[in-house]
């Protein structure tokens, strides 16, 4: 069965430096990948997807990420945190074969602080 | 507007007493799905379907029921609800498995 690993439970950085969330996943075949986030009180927001083509993709809100299989990976990256992007971020790996499901990791929570 | 919407946004309840989330969706997508997000656990999926009355058991399933009788509907029945199953719920439709998700604002459930 397909599962999806966000290793970090909580991660603290300062405005304006570098991001980096990961995430491992488990599927047999082509994963569909996905970024959400979450703001206090609110329903998800996908950032970005990856299905095929160009390893590292960009998403909205100035995040990207990269696909790597070899790793199974699909780390989150963002070059300069703003105060705003404080929320909790969200993997999910989406299945196309038989049943279509999807599956989310147990999400990381970002706190920016000042 | 594009939009999901789940009523209700709040409800306490007691053990035992039947209770219907709605969900209805305005972009006439195929696939709608149901999780519910716990602190630490992240969010499960509890039913989807594919279409109209077509659905299948997520991770969770258990104490729930869904149906698809229409394209843009999609309850969630709780006929004996446990405290165990007080959560936050969210309601998803998407093209399908592949495409961006759009969620609905959740709905907090207490089960005294």
């Amino acid at each position: 069965a397909q599962s999806v690993t966000q290793p970090d439970i909580h991660i603290t950085v300062s405005e304006g430096a570098s991001l980096e969330l990961r995430c491992n996943y488990s599927y047999g075949a082509t994963p569909y990948l996905f970024w959400y986030v979450q703001s206090p009180g609110q329903g998800l927001q996908l950032l970005l997807k990856y299905f095929s083509g160009d390893t590292l993709v960009q998403g909205i809100k100035g995040f990207e990420a990269e696909f790597k299989r070899s790793q199974s990976s699909f780390n989150l990256r963002k070059p300069s945190v703003h105060w705003s992007d404080a929320a909790e971020y969200f993997c999910a790996v989406g299945t196309f074969s038989g049943s279509e499901k999807l599956v989310f990791g147990k999400g990381t929570k970002l706190t920016v602080n000042p | 507007e594009a939009q999901v919407t789940q009523n209700p946004r709040y409800l306490i309840t007691v053990t035992g007493k039947k209770l219907t989330v709605t969900c209805s969706q305005n972009m006439n997508h195929e696939y709608m799905s149901w999780y519910r997000q716990d602190p630490g656990l992240g969010l499960r999926q509890i039913y989807y379907s594919m279409n109209v009355e077509v659905t299948d058991k997520g991770d969770v399933p258990e104490g729930y029921k869904v149906s698809r009788k229409e394209k843009r509907n999609f309850p969630l029945i709780l006929e004996s609800p446990s405290p165990n199953q007080t959560s936050l719920y969210f309601c998803a439709s998407s093209e399908d498995v592949r495409t961006e998700a759009f969620f609905g604002q959740g709905t907090r459930l207490t089960v005294v």
